[in-house]
């Protein structure tokens, strides 16, 4: 099956500073890579995804970028504010099958 | 809409003790999945159902059963509690795989 690695696996950034966290995939064939953030005590929630037919992909601060030649993804977020403090998961999902996760990071902004 | 509901939230049980989670959506997703969530594991695959009457396992199926009567409800049965089910538990669904997968509030369980 598909095995999803993701790194690191804390990340402290100041208020203002950039994060990346990069997720590496082991299945050529996967072909769709969504994001998810969980707050403290919350349920994980999508913030962003992209399929394999895409390099790039933006949504305001957030943006997630895939090279299927080297099988890997990242989820870049800028100017981060505390409100971005959570964990982030990666997955990759190949047609039918439910996606596989990451084992999160979890994500430090300090103000 | 209430998206994807769980019950309880919380539940202690003793080792030995059966018990089932439930797990409800009125999104009339075909996708069906349950995760246990444990400290620096990330999100592990329990078992999941592509549609009513079909369900398959994921990668830590063991001492946990399923069945999918209804496209709404995917309940999560727990055999013979042990320690080691200790974990929160999340439902979640979606249209299909290649689509957001929507998460329930979650259950915390802990077996003594």
């Amino acid at each position: 099956g598909e095995n999803v690695e993701q790194h690191p696996s804390t990340l402290s950034v100041q208020e203002g500073d950039s994060a990346v966290i990069k997720c590496t995939y082991s299945d050529s064939a996967s072909n769709y890579f969504p994001w998810y953030k969980q707050e403290l005590g919350k349920r994980p929630q999508l913030i962003i995804d992209i399929r394999s037919n895409v390099g790039e992909k933006k949504d305001q601060r957030i943006a997630v970028t895939l090279n299927k030649t080297a099988k890997h993804f990242s989820l870049h977020i800028t100017e981060t504010q505390p409100e971005d403090s959570a964990v982030y998961f990666c997955a990759a999902s190949i047609g039918s099958y439910i996606p596989t996760f990451g084992r999160g990071t979890s994500l430090i902004v300090h103000p | 809409n209430a998206g994807v509901t769980q019950t309880p939230k919380f539940q202690v049980l003793k080792t030995g003790q059966s018990m089932t989670l439930q797990c409800a959506q009125d999104m009339n997703h075909e996708y069906m999945s349950w995760y246990r969530q444990d400290p620096g594991m990330g999100l592990r695959l329990i078992h999941y159902s592509v549609g009513a009457g079909i369900t398959d396992q994921g990668e830590v199926p063991n001492g946990y059963n399923v069945s999918r009567s209804t496209t709404e409800d995917f309940p999560l049965r727990l055999l013979s509690a042990a320690p080691s089910q200790t974990s929160v538990y999340f439902c979640a669904s979606s249209y299909s795989a290649g689509d957001e997968q929507y998460f329930g509030p979650g259950t915390r369980l802990t077996v003594t």
